[in-house]
């Protein structure tokens, strides 16, 4: 079946400029999660999402960052007045549900800020 | 505070030899563990995960891990390693009442022909 698709795989901005990445998990999953992975970093978390609860936004780096989840699905995660540092790869995972279950992730959209 | 350690930033390894990928974490309650690879310019793919039950857990491309409640430790295993096995490996634990993962900071194996 399908996995977890992105969007764009590359993105390329200027400085200032709002971004918006999309995220469609696997049909049926409920939970469903964005990282960031900087260069030579290990996996960083952003947010959470579960079914209709309220998302943990624990990991957001700044209130430039904010993501939301339209239907129990698809994910936009939005990155305004972009700065240099935003520069990484943005992965997005979903999985039935939380807990045990593992994530199944995305291949990621690299996001370049100039 | 939960966290997860990788000591090792890579890890090299002659084909056919048997490899070990580190491990620890520190987290409250009964842990959780994953291990995930990360392939180049791929996202990142489930290896295998520790829930309950057997200590040593099997998983895929022949992998295989050890949980040590003791050491709490998770180190990532394989009897005979391939070339095809070079990538990123992430350790991961699930957060004490949340559903979020930590992840490590990867280790990087490398078989040599």
């Amino acid at each position: 079946g399908a996995g977890v698709s992105q969007s764009p795989s590359n993105k390329v901005t200027e400085k200032g400029k709002d971004v918006e990445l999309r995220c469609d998990p696997i049909s049926g999953h409920t939970a469903l999660y964005w990282y960031r992975q900087s260069l030579g970093q290990g996996l960083e978390f952003l947010i959470y999402f579960q079914g209709n609860s309220a998302p943990d936004k624990s990991g957001l780096p700044s209130d430039r960052f904010s993501a939301e989840r339209t239907g129990g699905s698809v994910s936009t995660l939005t990155i305004q007045r972009t700065q240099q540092e935003d520069s990484a790869v943005y992965l997005c995972a979903s999985s039935p549900s939380g807990g045990v279950y593992e994530q199944f992730f995305g291949p990621g959209t690299r996001l370049t800020v100039l | 505070a939960q966290s997860v350690a990788q000591p090792e930033d890579q890890v090299n390894v002659a084909e056919g030899n048997p490899l070990t990928v580190k491990c620890t974490y520190s987290v409250s309650g009964n842990p959780y563990l994953f291990w995930y690879v990360q392939y180049p310019n791929r996202g990142l793919q489930f290896l295998l995960k520790y829930i309950t039950g057997d200590n040593l857990v099997k998983g895929s491309y022949g992998f295989e891990a050890e949980f040590n409640k003791s050491q709490t430790s998770f180190h990532l295993k394989k009897p005979s390693a391939l070339v095809s096995d070079s990538a990123l490996y992430f350790c991961a634990v699930r957060a004490y009442n949340t559903d979020k993962l930590i992840f490590g900071t990867g280790t990087r194996l490398q078989v040599f022909p």
